[in-house]
Formats: structure tokens, C-alpha cells, sequence
């Protein structure tokens, strides 16, 4: 069965440093997002990717935030300069026009 | 703007003791309602996706109803594996993507 791959599944990083969160999204999918979830609370939407760029970004998805597809089939996520507050779960999404999101299982930040 | 919202946001349930979720949403252009389940640390795991009003999917003992405003995620004599969030998600076309938006959960714990 095709699926989302994350790496890494944890990720432990200083205040201040770049972190770059990888996807490996369904072969055949057209729409690629990124969620976060804070631990406890709800998914939150970050960033819409399509035709190799942005569709649509929230209010999370600031300056320090960027996405890219390099090579047409890793889809990145890069966090220039952490927070504390960005620690969370990262989940990657993709979807063609006919089928559910499907989800990764996450990349867990820890900001310190 | 699209909104999902989902209640209860919390459901204790007795082993056996059948009830419903709901998911009730404001948006336009919708291309399908998804029920996700998700573990604690784990990504969404998709469950059912509804396409129009009326459509009603089955899985074990959950049962999943759609109408033009609302879902309801039903669970028959659930078990104590059945504990974990809910989540409601819904897709609509924007501008030529897909727009996926989730609902907070609902978090429900089925005691022995």
C-alpha cells in the first residue's frame, strides 16, 4: 500500500538553528501540505504546495518558514531559525484529486 | 473562510455503550468530508471519506453518515480499542487546489 514517509521521526534541536523536516510524498500525487500539531491540541495547517508552488499559507507559515521540492519527489519543510514554540509534530500530507489526504506519521521537533 | 467544528471535544464511553461524534462544517466548494483516526504520537490514520449528502460508509463498528451541513461518525458497542482522537477533515477546491481543512477532534476514551 503507498504511503507518506518522514524523516526524521525525531528531530532535537538548539534555539536559533535551521532545521530542514523531509517527506517523501505518494508517487503519483498532484497536493502536498504541512501540518503541525502542537502536543495536546489540534492540527494545524501550515502550508498548501501545488504545481511546484505555495497555494495557500496560514498565519504559522511566516518568514522563517519555507517549502521546497527539489527533485520532484522529496517535498521539505525548513524552519530557518527555531523557536521553543515550534516544537511540535510536523506531518507532511498528499493527495491526488480523487482520493483522501494521506498522512505521514510525523516528525517530532524539540526545540530546546 | 471554511470552518469544521467538532463536538464533543471529549467522550468517556462504557465498553458497549454505542454513541455518535459530530462534525459540522461551513464551506464552499466541498470535494469530500474525511474521518481520520489518530493515535497519541502517530499520524492521522484515514477512516472513511463521504462525497455528497445521503453517502453513509461502514467499517467494523464505526459507521460514518453525511448530510449537507454535518457528519456524524457513529460507534456501535465500541472497545477499549477504539479509544483515540477523531479527527474531521474536509477538502474543497480553491482556485485550482485542494484545500484541507481539519476540525479540533474529538478525543474519546472507552473504558472496560
Amino acid at each position: 500500500e503507498p504511503e507518506v514517509t518522514q524523516t526524521p521521526s525525531h528531530q532535537v534541536t538548539q534555539m536559533g538553528q535551521e532545521v530542514i523536516l523531509r517527506c517523501v510524498p505518494i508517487s503519483n500525487h498532484l497536493y502536498f501540505y504541512w501540518y503541525r500539531q502542537i502536543l495536546g491540541q489540534k492540527v494545524e495547517f501550515l502550508v498548501s504546495f501545488y504545481n511546484n508552488e505555495i497555494s495557500e499559507k496560514s498565519e504559522i507559515f511566516d518568514d522563517q518558514f519555507s517549502v521546497e521540492r527539489p527533485d520532484g519527489s522529496n517535498f521539505t519543510l525548513k524552519i530557518r531559525s527555531t523557536k521553543l514554540e515550534d516544537s511540535a509534530m510536523y506531518f507532511c500530507a498528499s493527495l491526488t484529486v480523487n482520493t483522501e489526504a494521506f498522512f505521514g506519521q510525523g516528525t517530532r521537533l524539540t526545540v530546546v | 473562510e471554511d470552518q469544521v467544528t467538532q463536538s464533543p471535544e471529549a467522550l468517556r464511553l462504557q465498553e458497549g455503550e454505542s454513541s455518535s461524534l459530530n462534525c459540522s462544517y461551513t464551506v464552499s466548494g466541498l470535494r469530500g468530508l474525511f474521518w481520520y483516526r489518530q493515535d497519541p504520537g502517530k499520524g492521522p490514520e484515514f477512516l472513511f471519506t463521504l462525497y455528497s449528502a445521503g453517502e453513509e460508509k461502514e467499517k467494523e463498528r464505526l459507521k460514518a453518515t453525511l448530510t449537507k451541513k454535518e457528519s456524524f461518525l457513529h460507534i456501535t458497542a465500541p472497545k477499549p480499542e477504539d479509544s483515540a482522537t477523531y479527527l474531521c477533515a474536509v477538502q474543497a477546491h480553491r482556485g485550482g487546489y485542494q484545500k484541507v481543512t481539519f476540525g479540533t477532534g474529538t478525543k474519546l476514551q472507552v473504558i472496560p
